[in-house]
């Protein structure tokens, strides 16, 4: 089944304490993202990735880091977690990029992964 | 940056009732689509829609790019219909970044 898998799906730690939420795709897409959602705010683009070793910020890169190795994976990592990133984070993924005018590029997203950090 | 603005905000329907969801947007988008967040919180994508007329079962999107608008269809609701529908567009800077850009959200209730 061509899917965006995340793990975890759910996760409350402490401050400071790094962890890394995976993400992979099966559909050998070319375009990785994460975003992240919050009441009020709406979903905001963290970092994206065009192919393997390229990446690039998002809107709200603080905070993150995220590495493109392969191209099915996608890792987002928080190296000292902080409660202000308490949030639902999504992963997503398309066959081209964005900017690639008239190609096919539609969006598919992970399940969600819930953070939260005390 | 483009705007993406989405009416209503809210919307409480009985089950059995037809809807009509609107996206208006502020700048031409090369495509555009739909998703509907369930209340588990997964985004689920309902159509892939730059132009055009599409339907799925009791939903339908219609893209009228030239007007900047779209128009999600719910005909004969379900409660599992319920959750917040989005619509989102592409955006793109100067520096070559490029993300999706969602509106606010329409939350339906469907009531049994």
């Amino acid at each position: 089944e061509a899917q965006v898998t995340q793990n975890p799906r759910y996760l409350i730690t402490v401050t400071g304490k790094k962890l890394t939420v995976t993400c992979s795709q099966n559909m050998n897409h070319e375009y990785m993202s994460w975003y992240r959602q919050d009441p009020g705010l709406g979903l905001r683009q963290i970092y994206y990735s065009m192919n393997v070793e390229v990446t690039d910020k998002g809107d709200v890169p603080e905070g993150y880091k995220v590495s493109r190795k392969e191209k099915r994976n996608f890792p987002l990592i928080l190296e000292s977690p902080s409660p202000n990133q308490t949030s639902l984070y999504f992963c997503a993924s398309s066959f081209t990029p964005l900017g690639e005018r008239g190609a096919y590029n539609e969006q598919f997203f992970g399940p969600g992964t819930r953070l939260t950090v005390l | 940056g483009i705007q993406v603005e989405q009416s209503p905000p809210d919307l409480i329907l009985q089950e059995g009732a037809n809807s009509t969801l609107r996206c208006n947007f502020s700048d031409s988008v090369n495509n555009l689509q739909w998703f509907h967040q369930n209340p588990w919180g997964q985004l689920i994508n309902l159509f892939y829609i730059p132009s055009g007329t599409k339907q799925n079962g009791r939903l339908s999107a219609t893209t009228v790019a030239t007007e900047r608008y779209s128009l999600l269809y719910i005909s004969s609701s379900q409660t599992t219909d319920s959750g917040v529908y989005f619509c989102a567009v592409p955006a793109y800077t100067q520096g070559g970044s490029e993300k999706l850009v969602f509106g606010k959200g329409t939350k339906l209730t469907v009531n049994p």
